[in-house]
């Protein structure tokens, strides 16, 4: 098992639809982010999640919610989106938060707003 | 604020050439962690190397070497006799705080690297 799985790998949703994005790890650590890479932008921390609690939302509008309910799961639950959403989601994990922790990232989910 | 310059946006050269990938940070911590991060076409980032800010010493694995310079700011990454395999974008980072109180990962705009056969 890959240490950290993202679902699903591509996703095309409207705007007024309602979907969630699911990642889980399994590398025994307590933190996990969700990160938002769009094209010829830097990757933009969404959200930090330590020992499942929410320690860091990166001004991110209201239609995107997080969720983890333990250490290995977190998910990004949309609605509402805008086109402008439409861009590479990663979730990644660490042991703890802190700069001397290595993250380690899924393989993203590609999600399309129409 | 914290910032990380990756200058060059692509690179393309031919296997077996060497090529370095440049990364320039600002910061205002005295204490900060710096990182190497590949992402093939796959899409999940991959871990390379962190690097602390009282460790100046050049890193050696394999065909990957990194310069790591506090004068200059700079930590960069030389691949030697490059291959197709290594065709991915590459992203410098560096650690910051948030504003509650977590530290996260800045990272610089990335760097596209082709090489051909």
């Amino acid at each position: 098992e890959t240490g950290v799985t993202q679902t699903p790998r591509h996703l095309v949703m409207g705007m007024t639809n309602k979907k969630s994005l699911k990642c889980e790890q399994h590398l025994g650590h307590n933190a996990m982010y969700w990160y938002k890479q769009s094209a010829k932008k830097p990757l933009e921390l969404m959200f930090v999640y330590n020992f499942k609690e929410q320690t860091e939302n990166n001004s991110v509008p209201s239609r995107f919610s997080p969720e983890c309910p333990n250490s290995s799961h977190l998910f990004l639950h949309l609605h509402t989106l805008q086109p402008e959403d439409s861009a590479l989601y990663l979730c990644a994990s660490s042991q703890e938060t802190g700069g001397f922790y290595e993250q380690y990232f899924g393989p993203g989910t590609r999600l399309t707003v129409t | 604020a914290q910032k990380v310059t990756q200058a060059q946006t692509e690179i393309s050269v031919v296997e077996k050439e060497d090529v370095t990938l440049d990364c320039v940070y600002e910061t205002r911590d005295t204490t900060y962690y710096l990182f190497w991060y590949k992402q093939p076409p796959s899409g999940e980032l991959v871990f390379l190397i962190r690097r602390n800010s009282f460790d100046e010493q050049n890193e050696i694995s394999g065909r990957y070497s990194w310069n790591f310079q506090k004068s200059t700011s700079s930590f960069n990454f030389t691949i030697t006799a490059s291959q197709v395999v290594d065709s991915a974008v590459y992203f410098c980072a560096l650690s910051d705080f948030t504003q509650g109180g977590s530290e996260k990962l800045v990272f610089g705009k990335g760097m596209k690297l082709t090489v051909n056969p």
